[in-house]
């Protein structure tokens, strides 16, 4: 059964701060895995998606890598701001007819 | 705006009601998907189209609920004689079925309050 597994489920940060969300998944032969956002009581954002030939992806602030060995991926935020407030996502497939299973999130607190 | 619409935003009903929701997606996308996501909980997958066709149904999707997307665009999903337990947010999101960058947008979804 596929399984995805965030830690920490909250996370709180000063202004300005790097910071790694992590996310771990138990499906060997992974598909793609996205990174999602969302704010309290809205739908998702996608921030980024990592096919499964590719080690890391960019955009901005955020980059994201997979570690099929490990069965991780990372999303990392630079320099963060109060407006990176949310909670974070992760949701891998293992193929393209499969649905994205999602993990529970991370919750996201940056102070001023 | 040409992201994924739901509608409507806040739906609250008496137990034993039937309700209905729609999605439309974004127009180009020939893959739609429903998710239902609680509080403190990620999205758990309910079913999916390509098209016309539903290609896939979780087993959380009980005998109550049925959904259609009768030609190939807009979705409805509907929950008949409805439970305490069906409350939450429930979520579509739609795709362009390609190679392994396939990318789900969703919309902002259908809060559901079963009193």
């Amino acid at each position: 059964k596929q399984e995805v597994t965030q830690i920490p489920a909250a996370l709180s940060v000063p202004e300005g701060e790097n910071l790694v969300l992590n996310c771990s998944f138990t499906d060997s032969a992974i598909y793609n895995l996205q990174w999602f956002r969302q704010d309290p009581g809205k739908g998702l954002t996608s921030l980024l998606l990592i096919q499964s030939s590719q080690r890391e992806q960019t955009s901005g602030r955020l980059n994201a890598s997979l570690d099929k060995s490990s069965g991780r991926s990372t999303l990392y935020i630079a320099a963060s701001q109060p407006g990176d407030s949310a909670t974070y996502l992760c949701a891998e497939r293992n193929s393209g007819n499969t649905p994205l299973v999602f993990g529970k999130g991370t919750r996201l607190s940056v102070i001023a | 705006d040409t992201g994924v619409s739901q509608d409507p935003r806040h739906k609250i009903t008496k137990r034993g009601q039937n309700v209905t929701f729609r999605c439309d997606p974004i127009s180009e996308h020939n893959r739609l998907y429903w998710y239902r996501q609680t509080l403190g909980q990620g999205p758990e997958f309910l079913t999916y189209f390509q098209n016309e066709a539903q290609l896939e149904k979780s087993r959380l999707l009980s005998d109550r609920f049925s959904a259609e997307r009768p030609k190939g665009s807009f979705s409805t999903l509907e929950i008949q004689r409805t439970e305490q337990g069906d409350s939450a947010m429930y979520l579509c999101a739609s795709s362009a079925r390609s190679a392994t960058n396939e990318k789900l947008f969703f919309g902002s979804g259908t809060q559901l309050s079963v009193l």
